[in-house]
């Protein structure tokens, strides 16, 4: 069955610094999200992607946040000046063109991000 | 993505019984509604969905029922397995929208062998 990957699976990093988060979203799907999770709460919504521009984002998916889609297979997330905030995991999310009522959406396995 | 919380409600059953968990969604505008599966260490895995133009349905072993009128979703898992035992999310979509699905705060089900 296909799935959604992501790399890495655990990043740790110095506050301030920048990080990129990777995914690679099932082959024929055509809408891509990211969110987050941070320990003890509710999964977040950050930023949908479609046809190579955001489609919708949150008040998290600040100036710090940007998104990528740099080839034909994966999306990406840079979060540019990492805050001790930021520590979470991050999801990404990916479905068929939603049409009329919605698509279910897949999500990998996540990055763990801890900032330090 | 493990969803640990002191404050998830958990719902403790016996192999073999059938579960009900329950959700209060909160948009009357919602059309979209989904049950995810979180185990620790996993992302949420898709169960079964529901548009707002159905009141039930069923897939395998699961049944999502939505009630409009009281913006209520509820899971029934059939036969409960020790597997079943995670972190039960409901989700909801609205229109007009990215189709950006918004969470609830989850149920823990344990099941007891």
């Amino acid at each position: 069955e296909p799935e959604v990957t992501q790399t890495p699976s655990h990043q740790v990093t110095q506050m301030g610094q920048e990080v990129i988060l990777r995914c690679v979203p099932i082959s024929n799907h055509l809408y891509f999200y990211w969110y987050r999770q941070i320990l003890g709460q509710k999964v977040e919504f950050l930023v949908s992607f479609y046809n190579n521009e955001i489609s919708e984002k949150s008040e998290i998916f600040d100036d710090q946040f940007s998104v990528e889609r740099p080839d034909g297979s994966n999306f990406t997330l840079k979060i540019r000046s990492t805050k001790l905030e930021d520590s979470a995991m991050y999801f990404c999310a990916s479905s068929a063109f939603p049409g009329i009522g919605g698509q279910p959406q897949h999500f990998g396995d996540g990055t763990r991000l801890s900032i330090l | 993505g493990e969803s640990v919380g002191l404050h998830l409600p958990t719902l403790s059953v016996q192999e073999g019984d059938n579960s009900i968990i329950n959700c209060a969604y909160s948009n009357s505008a919602s059309d979209y509604f989904i049950w995810y599966k979180q185990e620790s260490g996993k992302g949420p895995q898709f169960i079964i969905d529901i548009r707002s133009n159905m009141d039930k349905r069923q897939g395998q072993r699961v049944t999502v029922l939505l009630n409009k009128t009281v913006k209520h979703l509820s899971l029934q898992i059939a036969a409960t397995q020790p597997g079943d035992s995670a972190v039960y999310f409901c989700a909801e979509n609205m229109p007009d929208s990215s189709y950006k699905l918004i969470f609830g705060s989850g149920t823990r089900l344990l099941v007891r062998p």
